[in-house]
């Protein structure tokens, strides 16, 4: 079965940086893209963007370009997200979740658990 | 972008009752590739609907998804205690995007 696990939580100071890990077990890594979304407390979904996890292609929301770097492992199966430069705003919960067709623009069909990151001074 | 607004913005429903949920587009959703995914406390967003009518792998048929272009529609035929969620609607026709969601609450 798929199957999305994440890193555990993160507490971070104003002006540091974060990478989360999702490693993918159960379908063919290189064979779908892997999507970042993060969720703020009490808030709705952001999408953050993408890689595709067979040529290393990525696509990021104009919000967070020159600021998260999304890249993989394929030996291990693993995909990560790495922000720089973290305020108390990012202070979320950030999930990778499977795209359905490897295309980019698709829906999310499966979800890690989620990684807690929270940016406190 | 395109901007997604859901409404209500909270839903208050009896199990066995029907429940009916709206998506907006600011602009036209090309191809009706329009997501809903549902939320619960503590848990990842569970995806439900795809192309706007679709029904993901194991979901039950009392869900189901309707709407073209601007507007689009997630229909729950029957309530049962495990439907009450929070239901996110995503588009994926022009980059992605989600709706502020709407919280479907037990009377």
């Amino acid at each position: 079965q798929v199957q999305l696990v994440q890193s555990g939580a993160e507490g971070k100071k104003p002006g540091a940086s974060v990478k989360v890990s999702c490693k993918a077990s159960g379908y063919s890594f290189t064979g779908y893209t892997m999507h970042w979304v993060r969720q703020a407390p009490g808030q709705s979904l952001e999408w953050m963007g993408w890689i595709n996890a067979g040529n290393a292609d990525t696509k990021y929301s104009e919000k967070f370009q020159g600021r998260v770097t999304i890249t993989r492992d394929t030996s291990a199966s693993t995909a990560y997200m790495e922000m720089s430069s973290l305020r108390s705003e990012d202070t979320a919960m950030y999930y990778c979740a499977r795209g359905a067709y490897n295309s980019g623009w698709e829906p999310f069909d499966y979800w890690g658990q989620g990684t807690l990151v929270t940016v406190s001074s | 972008e395109i901007v997604l607004t859901q409404s209500p913005g909270t839903l208050s429903l009896s199990p066995g009752e029907r429940a009916t949920l709206s998506c907006r587009a600011s602009q036209s959703v090309s191809s009706s590739y329009l997501a809903w995914y549902q939320q619960k406390p503590g848990q990842a967003p569970r995806l439900l609907i795809y192309g706007a009518s679709s029904r993901a792998t194991a979901i039950p048929d009392r869900f189901s998804g309707g709407g073209s272009g601007t507007d689009f529609t997630l229909t729950i035929s029957r309530l049962e205690p495990e439907d009450f969620a929070v239901y996110y609607c995503q588009q994926y026709g022009s980059s992605t995007s989600f709706g502020q969601g709407t919280k479907l609450e037990i009377k």
